[in-house]
């Protein structure tokens, strides 16, 4: 039962440099998300995903990217970080439709950019 | 739009106090509100969900639509329930879950 799994757990970045933090689900999932998590500010959302090939973007979107090619998979892309974007990075994911459902966390990444 | 306020950053209480985390919420349709908990270094998890009407680990929480509220209650708290709440909502518009800041629970012995 492996869930949501996310890698890396940890990852330190220097301002400027990319990476990708990955995010897996076996539930068959059609809806997955990222959110970063923020001191005071709770759990905002950067961009989701409705299903394979659909993507749309969430409250705060801005130096991120993301593509969903499989119903599996679901990348985050840095692509040239910055100190604002330290944080810690949660992806979830949810049956679609309505009615009844909740959402699953990975463990998270806690993302430092200096 | 689509918000979740959570007044209290940090909530402390006794051992076997009672405890409420207030939640409101603000939304035109018909909402799905949800408690969710995270424990110290674990992963966020639901507690608990409004159409479910459960009681999990002795909390419970009403939907007040004329309120718009969904505050969480727990009439005996432990020291176990240390961890941070936060209440979500789920609207139709792409069906995200949108949170609340959260607020820390500390159970003091």
């Amino acid at each position: 039962n492996a869930g949501v799994t996310q890698t890396p757990k940890f990852q330190v970045l220097k301002t400027g440099q990319s990476m990708t933090l990955q995010c897996a689900q076996d539930m068959n999932h059609e809806y997955m998300s990222w959110y970063r998590q923020d001191p005071g500010m709770g759990l905002r959302l950067i961009h989701y995903s409705v299903g394979a090939g659909i993507t749309d973007q969430g409250e705060v979107p801005n130096g991120y990217n993301v593509s969903r090619s499989t119903t599996e998979d679901f990348p985050l892309r840095l692509l040239s970080a910055a100190p604002s974007q330290t944080s810690v990075y949660f992806c979830a994911s949810s049956r679609g439709g309505l009615g009844d459902t909740e959402a699953f966390f990975g463990q998270g990444t806690r993302l430092t950019v200096v | 739009a689509q918000r979740v306020t959570q007044p209290e950053k940090l909530l402390s209480v006794f051992k076997g106090a009672p405890v409420e985390l207030k939640c409101n919420y603000s939304y035109s349709g018909s909402p799905e509100l949800f408690w969710y908990v995270q424990y110290s270094r674990q992963r966020l998890q639901l507690l608990l969900r409004h159409i479910s009407r459960e009681s999990i680990k002795g909390f419970t929480a009403d939907l007040n639509k004329g309120e718009t509220s969904f505050h969480l209650k727990k009439p005996f708290a432990q020291e176990e329930d240390s961890a941070m709440y936060y209440c979500a909502l789920r609207g139709n518009y792409g069906q995200n879950f949108v949170f609340g800041p959260g607020t820390r629970l500390s159970v003091l012995p």
